[in-house]
């Protein structure tokens, strides 16, 4: 069955950086799209970004553009999210999801 | 694009039937002909879980109690009777326009 298990999160400091990673496994990671989705109390659940599946075209949310870099690693079946100038309203659990349709169980980051 | 949801929290009776309402404030019909309106359910300490997608389509083992149906900007989620294991948070989200946007979610609860 379709795994994604998130890990990398944390506290970190304002202007400080941090990078998720998400395994996945159980389909065929190379072939579908991945999602970065966050969630807090203040702001609900936030699209983050978005990854084609050879990675050739990459989006955004407006409150992570230009600080928030998705990448992905089809031979090691995983997913990155590098977050820079990291700031209070970045706390967050952030999921991974295959094409926003099956979720990781998150990971909480904290900036602070 | 916003997209908002109401009623915010929904007491329902056990095997009653129950409504939620999305809209959004652009057309979500795509140039493709599809339209990208997607329903997630979150249990109390849960990841969201995908129920519909494309308005109508039930993901694979979604109870056939759960429907949805809508156009353009005006979408609706019904669950015909509701059960014990339904409690949680209902998240209608736009995938037509990027950036994505998810509604801020109806709280299902038992009277």
């Amino acid at each position: 069955q379709v795994q994604l298990v998130e890990s990398g999160g944390g506290v970190a400091q304002p202007g400080r950086s941090l990078r998720l990673s998400c395994a996945a496994s159980g389909f065929t990671f190379r072939s579908f799209s991945m999602h970065w989705v966050r969630q807090s109390p203040d702001k609900g659940l936030e699209w983050v970004a978005v990854i084609w599946p050879d990675g050739s075209q990459k989006q955004y949310g407006d409150s992570v553009k230009g600080r928030f870099t998705i990448s992905r690693d089809n031979s090691k079946n995983t997913l990155y999210l590098q977050m820079n100038s990291l700031r209070g309203d970045d706390t967050a659990i952030y999921y991974c999801a295959k094409e926003i349709q099956v979720w990781g169980q998150g990971t909480l980051v904290t900036v602070s | 694009v916003v997209v908002t949801q109401s009623p915010l929290s929904l007491p329902v009776t056990l095997g009653q039937p129950a409504s939620i309402s999305c809209r959004s404030n652009q057309s979500l019909l795509y140039s493709d002909g599809n339209t990208y309106l997607n329903w997630y359910q979150q249990r109390p300490g849960q990841s969201p879980r995908r129920l519909i997608y494309k308005v109508s389509t039930r993901d694979s083992g979604v109870p056939d109690r759960f429907s949805g149906s809508g156009s353009g900007t005006d979408f609706t989620l019904k669950i015909s009777r509701v059960e014990a294991e339904d409690v949680g948070v209902y998240y209608c989200m736009q995938g037509t326009h990027t950036p994505f946007t998810f509604g801020p979610g109806t709280r299902v609860d038992i009277k």
